[in-house]
């Protein structure tokens, strides 16, 4: 089945900094992929995603990047607040039996200090 | 408001003792799952269900069941708990397949598991 391995565990940002986050992913069968953020005491929420015919998409701070030929795929967060402080999650998703299965990452604690 | 609600959000046991951790969404979603999260592994499937009275076992299922009766219920059963099943569950529901977007997870707020 598919493999999705998510770095770094833990990142620690300066506010105003910028971070990143990057999956790699063994299936080339997985056609989509979302970001999650769990803030503390609640379940994870997408925040953005992309489409395997995509390369980049952005929506305001946040953006992300997909290179199947290397199959990995990046988050990318400008200009790092407060709130942003999360743990994220990446995942890679196989449509197969007209049911779409995740693959999660093990997720990165991002901590944005003051 | 839409939402997934799991109930209940934190619950402390003993081995061995059956308990079922319910889930409820209210928005007509045709697929549910359930994962269970655990420092440094991110979330694994448990078992999912593609409609009512369809079920099937995720990458985890040893020591869980589940039902799918009514399209927006699909509780988590553990008929006998052990240790090893301590860990933060979150149930999930989307859109059955022909909807866009068809694969956005909607999760609920977890429950707190610790087996004794």
């Amino acid at each position: 089945g598919e493999n999705v391995e998510q770095h770094p565990s833990t990142l620690s940002v300066q506010e105003g900094d910028s971070a990143v986050i990057k999956c790699t992913y063994s299936d080339s069968a997985s056609n989509y992929f979302p970001w999650y953020k769990q803030e503390l005491g609640k379940g994870p929420q997408l925040i953005i995603d992309i489409r395997s015919n995509v390369g980049e998409k952005k929506d305001q701070r946040i953006a992300v990047t997909l290179n199947k030929t290397a199959k990995h795929f990046s988050l990318h967060i400008t200009e790092t607040q407060p709130e942003d402080s999360a743990v994220y999650f990446c995942a890679a998703i196989i449509t197969r039996y007209n049911f779409n299965k995740f693959y999660f990452g093990s997720g990165t604690k991002l901590n944005v200090k003051p | 408001e839409a939402q997934v609600t799991q109930n209940p959000r934190y619950l402390i046991t003993v081995t061995g003792k059956k308990l079922t951790v319910t889930c409820s969404q209210n928005m007509n979603h045709e697929y549910m799952s359930w994962y269970r999260q655990d420092p440094g592994l991110g979330l694994r499937q448990i078992y999912y269900s593609m409609n009512v009275e369809v079920t099937d076992k995720g990458d985890v299922p040893e020591g869980y069941k589940v039902s799918r009766k009514e399209k927006r219920n699909f509780p988590l059963i553990l008929e006998s708990p052990s240790p090893n099943q301590t860990s933060l569950y979150f149930c999930a529901s989307s859109l059955g397949e022909g909807s866009e977007p068809y694969n956005e997870q909607f999760f609920g707020p977890g429950t707190r598991l610790t087996v004794l």
